[in-house]
């Protein structure tokens, strides 16, 4: 079945550092992949869409400029969180969509713990 | 983004009872929905979709349904597990309007062996 893939699964850093997550669709395309992020005992709120070869589709109220998007090949998008603040510690997943499936859901990675300090 | 929430944050159920979650959303305009289940420090896993033209659509021990009058969603599990204890999330879309899925509240399920 397909397989998303994200790196790092945990991450600390300090205070004004900037942090990039990789999603990897590792045995399909994903013209388009999804970032996600959630707080603990709370829902995925959907962040952007990742766009190959343009630009990031963002969600009303994500900062474009914190939050920085590169969908440079079929298989692989990042997100950059620059200049990471404790507030945003949080658990970022990205998904993609199968084109093989027969239904229209995504594919989660795993997802990244980010804790900024 | 679409407001989709349910109504239970919480529920505990025996183990080899049936199980039901709810979701309502809010945008009638949604044409797609899926249940997922999350496992603590994991992505969601796809359970089960249904379209706007069904009402109902079962799958392995579960059950979707769809009342797209009052905008409800539930969740049905038969003969529920230790291994169902998770967080159940519906999501809603549109799927000629970006493929973008928006998540609802969640209910974190326990099974009491």
């Amino acid at each position: 079945g397909a397989v998303v893939s994200q790196h790092p699964s945990w991450v600390i850093c300090k205070s004004g550092t900037s942090v990039k997550i990789e999603c990897r669709s590792l045995d399909f395309q994903a013209t388009t992949m999804f970032w996600y992020r959630q707080f603990p005992k709370q829902s995925l709120m959907l962040m952007a869409t990742s766009n190959e070869g343009s630009k990031a589709t963002y969600e009303q109220g994500v900062e474009k400029d914190k939050f920085l998007i590169n969908h440079a090949s079929l298989t692989l998008s990042t997100l950059t969180v620059t200049s990471a603040h404790p507030e945003d510690s949080s658990f970022y997943i990205c998904s993609a969509v199968d084109p093989r499936q027969s239904n229209y859901g995504y594919t989660f990675g795993s997802g990244t713990r980010l804790t900024v300090v | 983004g679409e407001s989709v929430g349910l109504h239970l944050p919480t529920l505990s159920v025996q183990e080899g009872d049936n199980s039901i979650i709810n979701c309502a959303y809010s945008n009638s305009a949604s044409d797609y929905f899926i249940w997922y289940k999350q496992e603590s420090g994991k992505g969601p896993q796809f359970i089960i979709d249904i379209r706007s033209n069904m009402d109902k659509r079962q799958g392995q021990r579960v059950t979707v349904l769809l009342n797209k009058t009052v905008k409800h969603l539930s969740l049905q599990i038969a003969a529920t597990q230790p291994g169902d204890s998770a967080v159940y999330f519906c999501a809603e879309c549109r799927l000629l309007a970006g493929n973008q899925f928006y998540f609802g509240t969640g209910t974190s399920l326990t099974v009491i062996p």
